[in-house]
């Protein structure tokens, strides 16, 4: 059974800086597209980025341009998404989720972790 | 960005119901659609992909179907764990998109 387990979330100020990381296991983890998606405290769901395998592309939500980047450690099957100039509309849980290929595309979510918290404010 | 846009918001149904929910592409996409899930507290979780394709492990009462631009996600015989949220996300193109959610509850 593929696990995503999510780390990293916490209680932040505006303008500061966060990790988070997601440890994947039970699958061939550096052969897969992976994700980040997020949810505001009772909204819906807002893509926040993508990462193709071996990194070759990055894709990213408008709302988070420039101020965050995911990365991945194939060897250590572990994704990142590195988050700075946090701001208070970046409150949200960020789910780590697995996508599949699909006529040769990858951007739909077959599994995802629990989600970390990430709170912003003064 | 492709909007999609969810209708209804919310709807009350009983055990045994059928309830449609309905997803507007603002722009064709194609069969790129898929269904997700989500209950209170919870990861959502994949229902349908392709407009129409049941992920492995869910069961038929779920059915999806439409194209371009308009998509319907059916629920026959509603059962007490089928009341969740349920959105709809498009896959044709980056910025990738849900639909803003339609929360099923008991009626």
């Amino acid at each position: 059974e593929v696990q995503l387990l999510e780390s990293g979330g916490s209680l932040v100020q505006p303008g500061e800086s966060l990790r988070l990381s997601c440890a994947a296991s039970k699958f061939a983890f550096s052969s897969y597209v992976m994700a980040w998606v997020r949810q505001a405290p009772g909204r819906g769901l807002e893509w926040v980025s993508t990462i193709t395998e071996t990194s070759g592309d990055r894709f990213y939500a408008d709302s988070v341009k420039g101020r965050f980047t995911i990365s991945r450690d194939d060897s250590r099957s572990t994704l990142y998404l590195q988050m700075n100039s946090l701001r208070a509309e970046d409150t949200a849980v960020y789910y780590c989720a697995k996508t599949f290929k699909l006529r040769g595309t990858a951007r739909n979510f077959d599994h995802w972790g629990r989600g970390t918290p990430v709170t912003v404010s003064s | 960005d492709i909007q999609m846009t969810q209708s209804p918001s919310s709807v009350s149904a009983s055990v045994g119901d059928t309830v449609t929910i309905t997803c507007r592409a603002a722009q064709d996409i194609g069969s790129w659609l898929a269904w997700y899930q989500q209950k209170p507290g919870k990861a959502p979780n994949l229902l349908i992909y392709d407009v129409s394709t049941l992920q492995s492990g869910v069961p038929p009462r779920f059915s999806g179907s439409g194209s371009g631009t308009d998509f319907t996600l059916t629920i026959s015989s509603l059962l007490p764990e089928d009341f969740a949220t349920y959105y709809c996300q498009q896959s044709k193109s980056f910025p990738l998109t849900f639909g803003g959610g339609t929360m099923v509850d008991i009626k």
